[in-house]
């Protein structure tokens, strides 16, 4: 168990609907991340906060968008879902922003577009 | 440049050592790491190693660095049934906060 959870661990909805994920990170940990899995493209990093600001942003696309909350958990919000959208869609978090602080995973949501 | 590469499978048999390579292209990559991904599951971080280091050990595992080849090598000792999964290489570039994974190997273990 990496102590970090994600919710809900499958999602499935219809194409133009709007999901959102959530994270919570381990305890202490102030920085997570976002990455999207998918057999074409495979991991793929989203975006990053740290305490609550938004670190660094990879190829996320206009119709997701993420925040990190007082409380330091996630949500990752997916709009006019398309059925290229299916996809896991891990959460990782770690206790800084950079340098040896490894990542460490949640057992990801399971997005299926319909 | 952002580019990890691994080869995609590997079959080994049970008892045998596993050797999973990866070729990653940023001499400035400061970090690199593996990870272990089951069926349905999460990543797992299984080891990492810093780029001034050439070897690190953790019991079954051995990592291996050849920074002049820019090559990683995860070697698993006894492999296991359990050991079965895919495995993932990434790095970790200087002042940059994201990890860029490789496509990952699969490795089935035989009996």
């Amino acid at each position: 168990d990496s102590g970090v959870t994600q919710t809900p661990k499958h999602l499935i909805t219809a194409t133009g609907q709007r999901v959102t994920l959530r994270c919570s990170p381990r305890s202490g940990d102030l920085s997570v991340y976002w990455y999207q899995q998918s057999l074409d493209q495979g991991l793929q990093f989203l975006i990053q906060y740290y305490n609550g600001e938004e670190r660094a942003k990879g190829n996320i696309l206009e119709r997701f968008s993420a925040q990190q909350f007082p409380d330091l958990h996630s949500e990752l919000n997916l709009s006019s879902l398309e059925l290229g959208d299916s996809a896991l869609y891990f959460c990782a978090s770690s206790p800084r922003s950079g340098g040896d602080s490894p990542l460490h995973f949640g057992n990801g949501t399971r997005l299926t577009v319909t | 440049g952002e580019d990890v590469e691994q080869s995609l499978f590997l079959s080994v048999r049970e008892g045998d050592s596993s050797v999973i390579n990866c070729t990653y292209t940023d001499s400035s990559s400061t970090y690199l790491y593996w990870y272990k991904q089951e069926p349905g599951a999460g990543l797992q971080l299984l080891t990492y190693i810093f780029s001034n280091m050439d070897m690190k050990q953790d019991q079954r595992l051995t990592v291996l660095l050849n920074k002049k080849d820019k090559h990683l090598s995860l070697r698993i000792a006894d492999t296991q049934t359990g050991d079965s999964a895919i495995y993932f290489c990434a790095e970790r570039y200087r002042d940059d906060y994201k990890l860029s994974f490789g496509a990952g190997t699969t490795v089935t273990v035989r009996a």
